[in-house]
């Protein structure tokens, strides 16, 4: 049952362009998203959430953007790095955390 | 800054022998969590855990999961027979609210179940 889902599963991009990465949701109980940076052998780290009550959330580099209508979340990064280089997960909560198949992010020099 | 540890990085088990895993959860934060992930999927909800009893499970967590929080730091997690199928990473997350704030990983358990 994929009520998240990520359907890309890796992106490259070139260092100090944007990377865009897409999540798209089938559950409309959720009411706040988080995007989630994970490296080999490490537990997923937090990046930035929103809420369903708005449609923009920025945190220096990254930003979040919400289309309930289309049941559609992204989150930006600009501009990329090679330490960005990383998997990110897409999350959606509804009483419990649910999390998308993750898209790998190659930041190249 | 605060973090989630978990002991060990990795176990090694038979099938059918019990193993438990270890977490001690950010000291202020009330919600605790596991996850898993096996090899190539994604990250699954097992359980959570608040004010010492289980709040949700997911339909992965059947009657061979058990958690404790038996001395007010660590959280475990008990898988009482282990199958083949159980080998994955193992992550616990705690949170200072509920499902709406953000969860907090530790670096996980790889267990092998061979």
């Amino acid at each position: 049952d994929q009520q998240v889902k990520q359907n890309s599963p890796s992106l490259s991009v070139q260092e100090g362009r944007i990377s865009i990465l897409n999540c798209d949701y089938t559950n409309s109980m959720f009411d706040y998203f988080l995007w989630y940076k994970k490296y080999p052998a490490e537990g997923p780290t937090f990046l930035i959430s929103i809420s369903s009550i708005k449609d923009k959330n920025e945190d220096g580099r990254f930003t979040v953007f919400l289309n309930k209508s289309a049941k559609h979340l992204s989150l930006h990064i600009v501009p990329s790095q090679p330490g960005d280089s990383a998997v990110y997960f897409c999350a959606a909560s509804w009483g419990k955390l649910q999390f998308g198949a993750g898209t790998q992010v190659v930041v190249t020099p | 800054e605060p973090e989630v540890t978990q002991t060990p990085s990795h176990q090694v088990t038979q099938m059918g022998q019990e193993v438990i895993l270890r977490c001690v959860p950010i000291s202020n934060h009330l919600y605790f969590y596991w996850y898993r992930q096996i090899l190539g999927q994604k990250v699954e909800f097992l359980v959570s855990f608040y004010n010492n009893e289980i709040s949700e499970k997911s339909e992965i967590f059947d009657d061979q999961f058990s958690v404790e929080r038996p001395d007010g730091s660590n959280f475990t997690l008990k898988i009482r027979s282990t199958k083949l199928e159980d080998s994955a990473m193992y992550f616990c997350a705690s949170s200072e609210g509920g499902p709406n704030s953000p969860l907090h990983f530790g670096n996980g358990t790889r267990l092998t179940v061979t």
